[in-house]
């Protein structure tokens, strides 16, 4: 059981730069999110989805983008890295349920140099 | 907007000791969850235990269990006969029952096992 994968898990960008950080989730669940931790940090929300074809903001969703083609994918994109994106991101979902776990991925480790 | 509070950025304990985490929150809401997670060196998001608001029994989980003061919005997590591999990130999260299932996380707690 794959669960939530993320690709890449390690990453250097230069300033300037884009790239796309990828999420696929096997379990058909409806909500995924994006996730970023800075160092003694917990996680702060970036951009979630309800749905394919449904995204929205959150915390801290500035030099970010997102898109729900899928129900299984959600991937995340940097158009232009600035330092200050230096960060681990973790993509994660669930299902709307009782007991409403959310089950992460590993974790990206982005630098922007 | 809903904040969660933890106010022990470390904590140490001796093995097979019980050790107590700390967390607090601010909601204007009646029905929400909470959540403990783990999170090792591995880097891995590790769910530990949850509990519902509306429920007043304290949820437990083996050796991991919670004392939840919905008067207080206290939420803390009690981890008996601690184990080496219990050293780790503690984070404790807020989620609303209303829609989105957004997480709010606090800044965490480092915990060290003393062998």
């Amino acid at each position: 059981n794959a669960g939530v994968t993320q690709t890449p898990k390690f990453r250097i960008l230069k300033i300037g730069q884009s790239m796309t950080l990828q999420c696929t989730q096997d379990m058909n669940h409806n909500y995924m999110y994006w996730y970023r931790q800075d160092p003694g940090m917990g996680l702060k929300l970036i951009y979630y989805s309800v749905g394919a074809g449904i995204t929205d903001k959150g915390e801290v969703p500035n030099g970010y983008n997102v898109s729900r083609s899928t129900t299984e994918d959600f991937p995340l994109r940097l158009e232009l890295a600035a330092p200050s994106q230096t960060s681990v991101y973790f993509c994660a979902s669930c299902q709307m349920s009782e007991s409403k776990p959310q089950h992460f991925g590993d974790g990206t480790r982005l630098s922007i140099l | 907007a809903q904040t969660v509070t933890q106010s022990q950025p470390e904590m140490s304990v001796q093995e097979a000791e019980t050790v107590t985490l700390s967390c607090t929150y601010d909601t204007s809401e009646s029905d929400y969850y909470l959540f403990w997670y783990k999170q090792p060196p591995s880097r891995q998001m590790i769910l530990v235990i949850r509990q519902e608001a509306y429920k007043q029994q304290n949820a437990t989980e083996n050796r991991f269990s919670v004392n939840f003061q919905k008067a207080a919005k206290s939420f803390s997590l009690k981890i008996s006969d601690s184990q080496l591999g219990d050293a780790a990130m503690y984070f404790c999260a807020y989620c609303s029952n209303f829609g989105n299932e957004k997480l709010t996380f606090g800044t965490g707690t480092r915990l060290t096992i003393i062998p």
